[in-house]
Parts: C-alpha cells; structure tokens; sequence
C-alpha cells in the first residue's frame, strides 16, 4: 500500500546549526500531514502539523514546508539544541479514514555540542 | 502533556499466557489507537475505536483483540502471547479537545514494553 517515507536515516548537525528532516508521501489523497519526535523511551510527541491547502507553517522553532507537486514535506528546526535530538516521523492523513494515521520509520537526529 | 496513561509500563510473560494491556485517557477523545513499534518496522496499527463499543482492525491485527466499554479506556488482549509480540506498545487518542493540533492529531502515551519469554 502507499506509505509515507524518509529520505534519510540519520542526520548528525552541530548545535546551533539549522537543521532540516525530509519526507516523502505518496497518497496524493492525504490531506493532513504531522510531524513527530520521539525521544528514547518514550512516546511520540506532536511537534506541528499542515494541512494540505498549506505551503508552510511555522511554530516556535520548527517550521513545516509541504510541497504538493512532488508530494514532499520537510521539517525545519531552527538554533538546533542538544534536547532536539531524537527520532523525528512524519505521518500522514487520508481524509474520512477515522484519522488513521500512516508513518514513516524515522529519521535520528543527533545534535553534537 | 496528554492525559494518557498506559499500564503495565513494563511486562514479562511467557508464551501461550494471555496479557490485557490498558490504556486511559482523561481528554474525552472519541478515537483511540492501538500500536506496536519494532525496530526497522516503525509504528504499525494493530486496532482502533471509533467510539464506545466501536472498533476495527488495523494493519496486523492477527493476534490481538480490543475493547472499550468507555469513552476513557481501551483495552489490548494478546490472546496468547508469543515471542514474535515482544514489542513496545503506544496507545494513542484523536479527537476534540484542549491542545493545539486539529482534531485528527493523535497523543500518545508513554508505552508498555513487552517481553514474551
């Protein structure tokens, strides 16, 4: 079935540097898309959403680029800290599905001080 | 934080025994969610409810049953556990409430980590 993909693995970044997760879906039907972070041993944690009508949404941060055309999402996290460090997932929505959400396996971010 | 707790945290069984694992909230969520998470396999959903006494099968369902007879609980039975459902569980809620992410946002608990011997 269609799934939602990462493009890497891992991504070791210095801190303070700027840092940026990609993701690719393939349902051209998802309408809403989340990204998350896990850190170890513990359960994933909401970060920030878009909808599908959006081009980019910001928070404190983070901020969340979708582009349609190629169906890409990508997370951007800003002043990278050592406490960014985790797995970040990126899930997606198919409206009328009981939320169901489809993920991807994780990209581990390791921020080196 | 989301009000969602998960219990037992951590668990050891043997094979062939039954394990109920539970799962509560206290944000009045109408969906709950049912995951294991294996390394190399990501997150993948075993059972949802859509509402009290409303469930469906997700993904890889084959050994597990669920129910909820509440808005706040919803239950996981390994019917009879076998090495192969070693994993750590999420339950995870969506619906109407006090945080940020639309309604269609899944929380998550703090997970059980299950070990059948």
């Amino acid at each position: 079935g269609e799934s939602v993909g990462l493009h890497l693995p891992t991504l070791s970044v210095q801190e303070g540097d700027n840092s940026i997760i990609n993701c690719a879906y393939s349902n051209s039907a998802s309408d809403y898309f989340i990204w998350y972070k896990q850190e170890s041993g513990k359960g994933p944690q909401f970060i920030i959403d878009i909808r599908s009508n959006m081009d980019k949404r910001q928070g404190q941060r983070v901020t969340v680029l979708l582009n349609k055309t190629v169906k890409h999402l990508s997370l951007q996290i800003a002043a990278t800290q050592p406490g960014d460090s985790a797995v970040y997932f990126c899930a997606e929505i198919v409206g009328g599905s009981n939320y169901k959400l489809t993920f991807g396996k994780g990209t581990l971010l390791t921020v080196n001080p | 934080d989301a009000g969602i707790t998960q219990s037992p945290r951590h668990k050891v069984t043997e094979t062939g025994t039954p394990v109920t694992l539970r799962c509560h909230q206290t944000e009045n969520h109408r969906y709950m969610y049912w995951y294991r998470q294996d390394p190399g396999h990501g997150l993948r959903l075993i059972h949802y409810s859509y509402g009290v006494k409303d469930t469906d099968k997700g993904e890889v369902s084959d050994g597990y049953s669920v129910s909820r007879s509440k808005t706040e609980d919803f239950l996981l039975t390994l019917e009879s556990a076998t090495s192969s459902q070693t994993s750590v569980y999420f339950c995870a809620t969506a619906g109407q409430g006090r945080f940020i992410g639309a309604e269609e946002t899944q929380y998550f608990g703090p997970g059980t980590r299950l070990l059948v011997l």
